[in-house]
């Protein structure tokens, strides 16, 4: 059983589009990252949201904490060619040494 | 900046082999973890350590062990390969136990079990 479910889980769209991937669980973390993984590679931290309610920005990505930090979301404006990847959220807890990821978004960004 | 490195980019064994998948991190981190990748599952933890010699289970820990006996260097070990554990093996290092800290990622492992 996931904890952590993500979706779309895959998503393709032309250059330009703004898409949105939703990161959802049942259970409240006192932290979640967002982590994007390309091809060959393993994932790279892209931010950590710690307050509920909180919104980060990140050049065209937007990233949002829910009020109750049980989920998550990413909004990418005026998507291009280099954001293509596999997207991951994961959710930490203060007790523990745990990560839990989320099932993951590939993203697809067309030219 | 971090480096995590692991010892195979590509494996192919055959069903019951035992199989080692290395790893090693070169920022003095106290934490590494192991994890297993596969299609529409994320990231599943298999194990993971936060000092020398000490070691936790993850989620998925049936079918494998792991070893750290220096602070770098953390291996995780497939006692008798089955196709069942053919995946992509990621290892990360991570400075403490809080969480806010970031997980630094080695390349991944593309281990098939024929």
């Amino acid at each position: 059983t996931q904890l952590l479910e993500q979706s779309p889980q895959f998503l393709s769209i032309q250059e330009g589009e703004n898409l949105t991937v939703y990161c959802n669980s049942s259970s409240v973390f006192s932290s979640l990252q967002w982590y994007r993984q390309e091809p060959g590679e393993g994932p790279v931290l892209l931010v950590t949201v710690v307050t509920g309610g909180e919104v980060k920005k990140l050049k065209r990505l937007t990233f949002q904490f829910g009020d109750a930090r049980k989920d998550s979301s990413l909004h990418i404006t005026a998507a291009q060619p280099g954001d293509t990847g596999l997207y991951l959220c994961a959710g930490g807890r203060n007790t523990g040494n745990q990560f839990y990821f989320g099932t993951g978004t590939s993203l697809t960004v067309i030219p | 900046d971090v480096k995590v490195t692991q010892s195979s980019r590509y494996l192919v064994k055959r069903t019951g082999e035992k199989v080692f998948l290395e790893c090693v991190q070169d920022m003095d981190h106290e934490n590494m973890f192991w994890y297993r990748q596969d299609p529409g599952l994320g990231l599943r933890l298999i194990y993971f350590s936060y000092d020398v010699k000490m070691k936790e289970k993850g989620d998925i820990p049936e079918g494998y062990s792991v070893s750290r006996e220096k602070k770098e260097r953390f291996s995780l070990i497939l006692e008798s390969a089955s196709t069942n554990q053919t995946s992509m093996y990621l290892c990360a290092s991570r400075e403490s136990g809080y969480s806010t800290d970031t997980q630094y990622f080695g390349p991944g492992t593309r281990l098939t079990v024929l």
